[in-house]
């Protein structure tokens, strides 16, 4: 079975333009989180969905936005990107949004903000 | 808000030895979960082992064990006859019905062959 894919792995955006990250999760998994991962801030919550439905959201802006598809593929979006929105973004499935389901991680979206 | 911290931000073991990476918390909640993970330097991020809070018995999976203490809010990881694979960053994590996963600021493992 194919593990969680993300695209694309690397991106270099300037401030102000805005970018979309996509997940797809592993055949089956209906749930789909995503984080944020940098130096300093470590790793961070960014949203949960499960089928279709936002189920938790983080403490970040509103210019970071989210969805989920039918086919439980996930896609964020980054407006008005910042430079510190320069992270490893990860996305994570699992086959429901139980507590206790083991999320299954991606390889991440590097994104460089210059 | 629940926290995890992490006081060791660097680690390093020899081959084959024993290492325990530090973890605590602070809830108020009752019913949650604990996890640690591993990221590799390749990045992908993999569950190691997860204790669930009601669950009195330690979680064991192969070389690797948890010493939980919940009154403490301790949750060490221990990993036994160290092998190089395991040199990567070890992320402790909580989770419960009311909060999203949160993680620690991670300890860097270093194996030393």
């Amino acid at each position: 079975k194919a593990g969680v894919t993300q695209t694309p792995r690397y991106l270099i955006k300037t401030r102000g333009q805005q970018v979309t990250l996509s997940c797809s999760p592993i055949s089956g998994h209906r749930s789909v989180s995503w984080y944020q991962q940098t130096p300093g801030q470590g790793l961070q919550f960014l949203f949960e969905y499960f089928s279709e439905t936002q189920r938790n959201k983080g403490n970040f802006p509103g210019r970071f936005s989210g969805r989920q598809f039918s086919n439980s593929r996930s896609e964020m979006n980054v407006s008005t990107l910042e430079l510190g929105d320069s992270a490893l973004y990860l996305c994570a499935s699992s086959l429901t949004a139980g507590v206790n389901n083991e999320q299954f991680f991606g390889p991440g979206t590097r994104l460089t903000v210059l | 808000a629940q926290t995890v911290t992490q006081s060791q931000p660097e680690m390093s073991v020899q081959e084959a030895e024993t290492v325990t990476l530090s973890c605590t918390y602070d809830t108020s909640e009752s019913d949650y979960y604990l996890f640690w993970y591993k990221q590799p330097p390749s990045r992908q991020m993999i569950l190691v082992i997860r204790q669930e809070a009601y669950k009195q018995q330690n979680a064991t999976e192969n070389r690797f064990s948890v010493n939980f203490q919940k009154a403490a809010k301790s949750f060490s990881l221990k990993i036994s006859d160290s092998q190089l694979g395991d040199a990567a960053m070890y992320f402790c994590a909580y989770r419960s019905i009311n909060t999203p996963l949160v993680f620690g600021k991670g300890t860097r493992l270093s194996v030393i062959a």
